[in-house]
């Protein structure tokens, strides 16, 4: 079974703290994303990377980064945490191969007080 | 405007009804396409690929019209168990298998 884990299934944090979200996927996937989700607006891409080291920025990246050292982890960073960045954050991976199905962690339920 | 846009419902329907979801998507050169099913508090699992032929799998057929930018997802027969949220998924042309999420469909079936 392809199994993605992410590192907490819930998080309050404190305005202005440096957040981490980790992320491991068990099935040498090339391909790893992070999304939040919020309601009424979906899923929306903050990042994805294809290969280690490789990083390319989604629709919404402002105020994150990320960070691939190991194919098997893929780590989201909140730089400083603000309150619009509470939210629903689900990290998935896929095979590199085109037309893949995308697996997806549990998600982190993260609050910004 | 939205790279892909669903009618977010809620559909409300008995048990054994038909339901039919539509999606639209912006990018002409969108290569590939998916039905993803989300229940309440869990995350999203595939429910089927869209094939330009059109797909059937059991209860749920998928079908695909490039012309006008459309994906279609009908459920026969619905199940209690049906009740989710569909979420249409578009891969667009960018050599990389990144996906682009609708916000979703809620469906609500009721005995």
């Amino acid at each position: 079974d392809v199994k993605v884990t992410q590192s907490s299934r819930y998080l309050v944090k404190r305005t202005g703290e440096k957040v981490f979200l980790e992320c491991v996927q068990d099935m040498d996937h090339e391909n790893m994303f992070w999304y939040r989700q919020d309601p009424g607006l979906g899923l929306r891409l903050i990042y994805f990377s294809y290969d280690v080291k490789m990083k390319e920025k989604g629709d919404i990246p402002e105020g994150y980064s990320v960070s691939r050292e190991k194919k098997e982890r893929f780590s989201l960073i909140l730089e400083s945490a603000s309150t619009n960045q509470t939210s629903m954050y689900l990290c998935a991976s896929s095979p590199a191969a085109m037309n893949t199905e995308a697996f997806f962690g549990q998600g982190t339920r993260l609050t910004v007080v | 405007r939205k790279e892909v846009e669903q009618d977010p419902g809620p559909f409300n329907v008995p048990e054994g009804a038909t339901v039919a979801f539509n999606c639209t998507y912006s990018n002409s050169a969108s290569q590939s396409f998916f039905w993803y099913r989300q229940d309440c508090r869990k995350e999203p699992k595939l429910l089927m690929s869209v094939y330009s032929s059109g797909n059937e799998d059991g209860r749920f057929t998928a079908q695909l019209n490039r012309a006008s930018q459309y994906i279609s997802l009908l459920i026969r027969d619905s199940k209690l168990s049906d009740s989710a949220t569909y979420l249409c998924v578009v891969i667009p042309l960018t050599g990389y298998n990144k996906l682009i999420f609708g916000a979703g469909t809620r469906l609500a079936v009721h005995p």
